[in-house]
């Protein structure tokens, strides 16, 4: 079945790096995307990444792809206070619907 | 990047009555529209692909009779809440595919209260 699993809470200092991990079970996945959600609002679609790629670098935000492992990071350079939020990893299967984690609260202390 | 708009973005409502969310692709046409819920502090669980012109797909466990959905239009996709009652208070959000970038947008969201 499918499943996609991530640790559910990161607290870093701000002007550190965070890394969230997240860990999926289908291997046909085609896309896998990270996104990021603030206090009662929806979700905003942060980046995402081809399953055929490794990495993916967009400005401070940093996506690593290990296939074989099927383990998916997000890291964030020069974490600041606004980046505080819930962050979802999801795996979109063949038929186009994504499966979400559970989300990552990221707390980031001043 | 492809816009999707929700509306409304909170509702409340009394037991018994039905809701209407829209859910709107603004720069792109969406054959398929996928909408979700989330209680609070939970992932977002799928509730039902919505395909233009054609019924609903529905995931395990969720009622069809109680939440409608009209993909009428390859911009619009409606979720009825057919005699709300208090346990269907949550998050709805829906999402869209622009084809042609391959990822998926989602709309702002709508919270519903069920008094």
């Amino acid at each position: 079945g499918e499943d996609v699993e991530q640790s559910l809470f990161l607290s870093v200092r701000e002007g550190d790096s965070s890394v969230i991990n997240c860990t999926y079970t289908d291997s046909s996945s085609t896309y896998l995307y990270w996104y990021k959600q603030e206090p009662g609002a929806g979700l905003q679609l942060l980046t995402y990444i081809f399953s055929n790629m490794d990495m993916k670098q967009d400005q401070r935000l940093t996506v690593l792809l290990n296939k074989k492992d099927k383990h998916l990071s997000l890291r964030i350079a020069d974490t600041q206070t606004g980046d505080s939020a819930i962050y979802f990893c999801a795996e979109e299967s063949n038929t186009g619907k994504l499966i979400f984690g559970q989300g990552t609260t990221l707390q980031v202390k001043p | 990047g492809a816009v999707v708009s929700q509306h409304p973005s909170r509702v409340i409502c009394k037991s018994g009555t039905s809701v209407k969310i829209e859910c709107r692709s603004l720069d792109f046409q969406a054959t398929t529209m996928f909408w979700y819920r989330q209680f609070p502090k939970q992932s977002l669980m799928l509730m039902a692909t919505s395909n233009e012109g054609s019924k609903a797909t529905y995931e395990q466990g969720v009622e069809k009779d109680k939440f409608l959905i009209n993909h009428a239009s390859l911009t619009l996709s409606t979720l009825t809440v057919t005699s709300a009652h208090p346990e269907d208070s949550s998050f709805y959000i829906c999402s869209a595919r622009d084809g042609g970038q391959g990822s998926a947008f989602f709309g702002q969201g709508t919270r519903l209260t069920v008094v």
